[in-house]
């Protein structure tokens, strides 16, 4: 079946350090993958997202590359602040309806 | 405007009781689900509607049932309500949802606690 492994937190930063979350996942077909953000007490806001082998989805400084070879969709950015502060979620869909499937989520903490 | 939203905010209720949470997205979007987010944050999906029919019901309890009057709202009721259906729910929505690619756009939550 479909799964997503994704680092676990909590991952605490300084300011303007980098930051990288690891994402894996294990799938059949061509997968379309997602970064997902839940700022506390929120909804889940779309990141950024790729659809295809080798396709970057950026979006407020963070990017992430659909890596066929090494089933992966790490999410980077350079330089956090503490606004940055959140639940970070890795999903995948697969080639057919419905079932977003999410990872554990990562909890990241960026302090001054 | 708010794309997607949810009623009630803050549930709190006794065990045993039945309860119903509303979705309702102006966005106009085919396609509405259910999630359920434990304590642990883990996220899974629970229902999916299009054009108001059921396509994806994953194994949950006959405790609940989805109710999609219109494309554009997906209530939830739950019967005899336990102390494990404490939860946040979460309400998305996308265009269209065949080829994966959709983006589904998310409420901000129902955080019920059940008594």
């Amino acid at each position: 079946g479909n799964s997503v492994t994704q680092m676990e937190g909590p991952v605490t930063l300084s300011e303007e350090a980098f930051l990288t979350i690891n994402c894996t996942y294990t799938a059949t077909g061509y997968p379309s993958l997602f970064w997902y953000v839940q700022y506390p007490g929120e909804g889940l806001q779309l990141l950024l997202k790729a659809t295809k082998a080798d396709d970057k989805g950026s979006n407020k400084g963070f990017e992430a590359t659909y890596r066929k070879e090494t089933t992966s969709f790490h999410l980077e950015k350079g330089s956090v602040q503490v606004s940055d502060s959140a639940v970070y979620f890795c999903a995948l869909r697969p080639d057919s309806w419905g079932k977003l499937q999410f990872g554990a989520g990562t909890q990241v903490v960026v302090t001054p | 405007d708010t794309a997607v939203s949810q009623t009630p905010k803050y549930l709190v209720t006794q065990m045993g009781n039945d309860k119903s949470i509303k979705c309702e997205q102006n966005l106009g979007h085919d396609t509405m689900y259910w999630y359920k987010q434990d304590s642990k944050k883990f996220l899974k999906i629970m229902f999916s509607y299009n054009n108001k029919e059921l396509i994806i019901n994953e194994t949950v309890p006959n405790r609940f049932s989805p109710k999609s009057p219109d494309k554009a709202h997906l209530n939830l009721h739950i019967n005899s309500l336990e102390l494990g259906d404490s939860a946040v729910y979460f309400c998305a929505s996308s265009q269209g949802d065949s080829g994966g690619a959709a983006t589904q756009y998310f409420g901000p939550g129902t955080r019920l606690l059940v008594l």
